[in-house]
């Protein structure tokens, strides 16, 4: 079968760093996808990686690890507007995404 | 119109009642999607469109129908609905619906089902 897992819940504080994991098992691979959601909106795209390794975009990497079936995404500096929920969602083979069920990080100052 | 707009923004409905979400997006983008997102459940897909005049069954599409007459507007119908039906729906579009494509959201619309 197709699964995401993910952290529930994340507490971290203002300007400090902070990990989410996300393994996956999915039906083929094209790729892992992190979106950012915030309460009562709509997702919105951040990262996408489908090669192993680390991209950076700001004080936002995601990480990739094919062989493991393991993705992190790193949220540097935090600040109190990336509280959010964090959804990791792997691309199958019919390009379709996979989600989890999100992981809703607290920011405290 | 920039993006993706849904209608209604939140609906109240009795059951057995026949209701349709509206999508619409300016992108021209050729794949759409309809996901329900309930708590504690990842986005689950309901229905996708690759192009204009085709359609395919996600993940839990019993009791939902969707058309794709043109490339910009994809509605999802509900026949008869109940109360199980209760969620958010998300409409989203990308431009080829393959590898690497990025999915893009629209507001949601709010459904609860008496």
């Amino acid at each position: 079968g197709q699964n995401i897992d993910q952290p529930t819940e994340m507490t971290a504080t203002e300007g400090a760093i902070v990990q989410i994991n996300c393994t996956y098992q999915t039906s083929g691979f094209n790729g892992l996808f992190w979106y950012q959601q915030h309460a009562g909106e709509a997702p919105t795209f951040l990262s996408y990686n489908v090669l192993d390794g680390l991209e950076e975009k700001g004080r936002f990497s995601s990480f990739l690890s094919r062989s493991k079936g393991y993705s992190y995404l790193l949220l540097k500096e935090l600040q109190m507007k990336d509280s959010a929920s964090y959804l990791c969602a792997g691309m199958d083979s019919n390009y379709q995404l996979i989600w989890g069920a999100g992981t809703k990080l607290i920011i405290k100052p | 119109i920039a993006g993706i707009t849904q209608a209604p923004t939140s609906q109240i409905l009795a059951a057995g009642r026949r209701m349709t979400l509206r999508c619409t997006q300016d992108m021209r983008h050729n794949a759409m999607y309809w996901y329900r997102q309930d708590l504690g459940l990842g986005l689950r897909l309901i229905h996708y469109s690759n192009t204009a005049g085709t359609t395919g069954k996600g993940e839990v599409p019993d009791g939902y129908s969707v058309s794709r007459a043109n490339t910009d507007d994809f509605p999802l119908t509900l026949a008869s609905a109940v109360p199980s039906q209760t969620s958010v729906y998300f409409c989203a579009s990308s431009a080829q619906g393959q590898g690497g494509d990025t999915q893009y959201f629209g507001p949601g619309t709010r459904l609860t089902v008496l």
